[in-house]
């Protein structure tokens, strides 16, 4: 059974560009969440997704949107980016109406120059 | 506004002994209190978690305290090994599941033989 996957491992990117990041949850689980890791700190929480709608969001701009599939697969997208948007970009997948805890990804670490 | 801190970037403890690990936080309104593990080039891993209105859950090696008076919880690990050593995170959240976390910056912990 593969846990949470994410693609691609690494990225690099300029100023202004857009980025799409991709999580695939693991098996049996419905909502995906998705976290900001900027280096030296703790995964901060970016938003949420369940049933295909953003169910929760955390206090990030509006550059930052995402998706979620019917195979409760997810897609990260930042536009506009700025050297800020620098960090370990981490999924997360968990079961709505589950008492388990989430199960992380490995991550995407992207750089912004 | 940091709701959940774990104020030391590093512990060097020596395999065998006891490793302490601290977690501050300031929202009453959390519920549930989850350590994480992470090594490098990994997402983090889920390792023990503890109930609000619990003080103490125990699993293996590994024990969580929580003070709610306090608003303090920590992480004992004992006998520590030298497979300990990763970059453990505090996390807060209002329920189990698909919950969104809140985590501290992480400390640093190194095993020396």
């Amino acid at each position: 059974d593969a846990g949470v996957t994410q693609s691609p491992t690494h990225l690099i990117k300029t100023r202004g560009q857009q980025v799409t990041l991709r999580c695939s949850p693991k098996s049996g689980h419905d909502t995906v969440s998705w976290y900001q890791q900027a280096l030296g700190q703790g995964p901060q929480f970016i938003f949420q997704y369940y049933e295909e709608e953003e169910r929760q969001r955390g206090n990030f701009p509006d550059r930052f949107s995402g998706h979620q599939f019917p195979n409760y697969s997810s897609e990260l997208n930042v536009n506009a980016l700025l050297l800020g948007d620098s960090a370990l970009y981490l999924c997360a997948s968990s079961l709505l109406a589950g008492i388990d805890t989430q199960y992380f990804g490995p991550g995407t670490r992207l750089t912004v120059l | 506004d940091q709701q959940v801190k774990q104020n030391s970037p590093s512990l060097s403890v020596q395999e065998g002994r006891i490793s302490i690990l601290n977690c501050d936080y300031t929202n009453s309104m959390f519920d549930y209190f989850l350590w994480y593990k992470k090594y490098p080039a990994e997402g983090p891993t889920f390792l023990i978690s503890i109930s609000s209105i619990k003080d103490k859950n125990e699993d293996g090696r590994f024990t969580v305290f929580l003070n709610k008076s306090a608003k303090h919880l920590s992480l004992h690990i004992v006998p520590s090994q030298p497979g300990d050593s990763a970059v453990y995170f505090c996390a807060a959240s209002p329920g189990l599941g698909a919950q969104k976390l809140v985590f501290g910056q992480g400390t640093r912990l190194t095993i020396n033989p």
